[in-house]
């Protein structure tokens, strides 16, 4: 079974530019989440879709970034336009389940998209 | 304001010794506990982990102990090998929040040979 992948694995712009991020998660998963790291800190939550609603967009820093998942397949981030700050790692993940004990909570990481603002 | 916090940012330990990774949170409303590993260029993978109701969980070498009243919890690799050198983060997730995960800022762990 196919992971979660992520697209691309690596993107260097400039500031004021546009970038897209996508993500497939595994096949019939309907839970997909975005996070990001920013220089070595922890790990942040940004967005959390079921299927192709928005669940959750607490996380998302201002109105630049943008997240779509039409369909409710893959997922995309679009950041619009890019600052210095938006720079680090976005990682995808995708679950089966949510539930306070459910054995398909687990969230399965993609390898994350290294974004650098310049 | 960080709830979940990993006070150390690296650890090294000999082959076959134990290794303890330590996490605190203050999120009171935190039920349930996990421990992700990360290797260079990978996305983080889960280990193990705790429901609150619990005080300990072990998966073969990997051992968690949660301490609820000091908002503490550890987890113990015994015996230390070189393939568990990686980054470990702690995560805390609670049922109100659709299950998002809070991490700490994580731990570099290099198991020496």
């Amino acid at each position: 079974e196919a992971g979660v992948t992520q697209f691309p694995s690596h993107s260097v712009i400039e500031k004021g530019q546009t970038v897209t991020l996508r993500c497939d998660p595994i096949s019939g998963h309907d839970n997909l989440y975005w996070y990001r790291r920013v220089m070595g800190k922890e790990i942040k939550f940004l967005l959390h879709f079921v299927k192709e609603s928005k669940q959750d967009e607490s996380g998302m820093p201002n109105n630049r970034f943008l997240a779509e998942r039409t369909g409710g397949t893959y997922s995309t981030l679009k950041v619009q336009p890019a600052e210095l700050e938006d720079s680090g790692v976005y990682f995808c993940a995708s679950s089966q389940g949510v539930g306070a004990a459910d054995p398909y909570n687990e969230q399965f990481f993609g390898p994350g998209t290294r974004l650098t603002v310049l | 304001d960080q709830q979940v916090k990993q006070n150390s940012p690296s650890l090294s330990v000999q082959e076959g010794r134990i290794s303890i990774l330590n996490c605190d949170y203050t999120n009171s409303m935190f039920d349930y506990f996990l421990w992700y590993k990360k290797y260079p260029a990978e996305g983080p993978t889960f280990l193990i982990s705790i429901s609150s109701i619990k005080d300990k969980n072990e998966d073969g070498r990997f051992t968690v102990f949660l301490n609820k009243s000091a908002k503490h919890l550890s987890l113990h690799i015994v015996p230390s090998q070189p393939g568990d050198s990686a980054v470990y983060f702690c995560a805390a997730s609670y049922s109100g929040s659709a299950r998002q995960l809070t991490f700490g800022s994580g731990t570099q762990l290099t198991v020496l040979p």
